[in-house]
């Protein structure tokens, strides 16, 4: 079955550490793809987004995701972590069907400790 | 502009029972999705209105049902209730208006407990 896969769904790591959370897919042809963040107690906010163009996607706080579409992957990168990330994190993606139904991966609940 | 809003945050009902949860769109945004979350299943699509018309459905049983008003607002309802149907219902916006993909944009949820 096409699905969204995430990894490593508990991650805990210390302020200033570098993190890197995988999404990979398994559609094919053209996808449209998303970070979206939930912190705690909060609604389900986007992070990132893909569509076309230049691969690499960057947002605030230094957050970056690459698209590489021979690895059917979006990688998320957030170079330094603060406590304030801590926050579940799923990868999206809008298969190519030309409509609004996202995939979710099972999401990453990050924990970052002073 | 005003996000996306959802009524009522929190319901507890029992199993049987029917549920309506109501999604009001960002302004201007035309197109609205369900979601289901639950810790096991994560987040499930269910179904997607854009113009009045459900245009995509998930793998649900028909007991989901949605529709979407003249305004873009959306109500979804579940009949006959059942304990796995304990869930948070997302409701998503998005601009859409040529069938091209585009950014969601997610309301706070309803939390539904069903006993």
């Amino acid at each position: 079955a096409q699905s969204v896969s995430q990894h490593n769904h508990h991650v805990i790591l210390s302020e200033a550490a570098s993190l890197e959370l995988g999404c990979n897919y398994s559609y094919g042809g053209t996808v449209n793809l998303f970070w979206y963040v939930q912190y705690p107690g909060q609604h389900l906010q986007l992070l990132l987004k893909y569509f076309s163009g230049d691969p690499l996607v960057k947002g605030i706080k230094g957050f970056e995701a690459e698209f590489i579409k021979s690895k059917f992957s979006f990688n998320l990168r957030i170079p330094s972590v603060q406590c304030s990330d801590t926050a579940e994190y799923f990868c999206a993606v809008n298969p190519p069907y030309g409509n609004n139904r996202l995939a979710f991966g099972k999401g990453n609940q990050v924990v970052v400790i002073p | 502009k005003a996000g996306v809003t959802q009524t009522p945050r929190y319901l507890i009902k029992t199993r049987g029972q029917q549920v309506t949860l109501s999604c009001s769109p960002i302004s201007g945004h035309r197109s609205v999705s369900w979601y289901q979350q639950t810790p096991g299943q994560g987040l499930q699509f269910l179904f997607e209105y854009f113009s009045e018309t459900q245009r995509n459905k998930g793998n649900f049983p028909g007991r989901f049902s949605g529709r979407q008003f003249s305004n873009s607002r959306s109500e979804m309802n579940v009949s006959t209730l059942e304990l796995g149907d304990s869930a948070l219902y997302l409701c998503a916006s998005s601009s859409d208006d040529r069938r091209t993909t585009d950014t969601q944009y997610f309301g706070p949820g309803t939390r539904l407990t069903v006993l």
